[in-house]
């Protein structure tokens, strides 16, 4: 079945660490997408992907980074620069113009 | 960052009632208007994608409509159940924004017995 793969399903941060969070789709969807969902709030934007070798700064992207090597895989990394990292982490993909986005399962990040 | 609003932010309702939500988009350079249903420990599944002034949709016992004019869509259950427990998210898509799509905070919604 084709589908959104995120792993871990927790994940825990030291202090001064990097971490980083995987997402995988077989869809074959060109662009891919990351969110952060904290309590009381919707689903913000941190990157996007339109494309292989391509990404784009979401609404909250300070603290975060990614790269886009195949069409398949958009990781994301949780840098130290991130002062509040823990939240629930949404990866989401689809095809463009009027089609919905897909979505992973989620990791939750929690701080040490 | 754009702002789009649902309301009520939560709701609570008993089985067979029929209920409806609302998303406010801005009402200016509109593109698509999505509309996903959030349960517990399951992720996002879509339910509709709406382009035009006037759309309605509909999935079973789930409705959707769409004023691009004034900027608002309703969506609308008939007859809930407690299977329909769960936080319903819209997107708004603004023309020339690539693929982003902004999402507003939920409408979450209880069904009981």
């Amino acid at each position: 079945d084709g589908g959104i793969t995120q792993s871990p399903k927790y994940l825990f941060r030291k202090e001064g660490q990097n971490v980083t969070l995987s997402c995988e789709q077989n869809l074959n969807h060109d662009a891919m997408y990351w969110y952060r969902q904290d309590p009381g709030q919707g689903l913000r934007l941190i990157y996007y992907s339109q494309i292989v070798n391509d990404f784009q700064k979401g609404d909250i992207a300070e603290g975060y980074s990614v790269s886009r090597e195949k069409k398949e895989s958009f990781p994301l990394t949780v840098t130290s620069a991130q002062k509040n990292p823990t939240a629930f982490y949404l990866c989401a993909s689809r095809n463009p113009d009027y089609q919905p986005q897909h979505f992973g399962d989620g990791t939750r990040l929690s701080i040490l | 960052i754009l702002n789009v609003e649902q309301s009520p932010q939560s709701l609570h309702v008993q089985e067979g009632d029929s209920t409806n939500f609302t998303c406010s988009f801005p009402s200016s350079n509109f593109y698509a208007l999505h509309w996903y249903r959030w349960e517990t420990a399951k992720s996002p599944e879509a339910l509709f994608v709406m382009t035009l002034n006037g759309d309605e949709k509909k999935k079973g016992r789930i409705s959707a409509t769409l004023n691009t004019k004034e900027g608002y869509s309703y969506l609308y259950i008939k007859g809930s159940q407690p299977e329909d427990s769960a936080t319903y998210l819209c997107a708004f898509k603004r023309g020339g924004t690539a693929s982003k799509l902004t999402f507003g905070t939920g409408t979450r919604l209880q069904v009981t017995l």
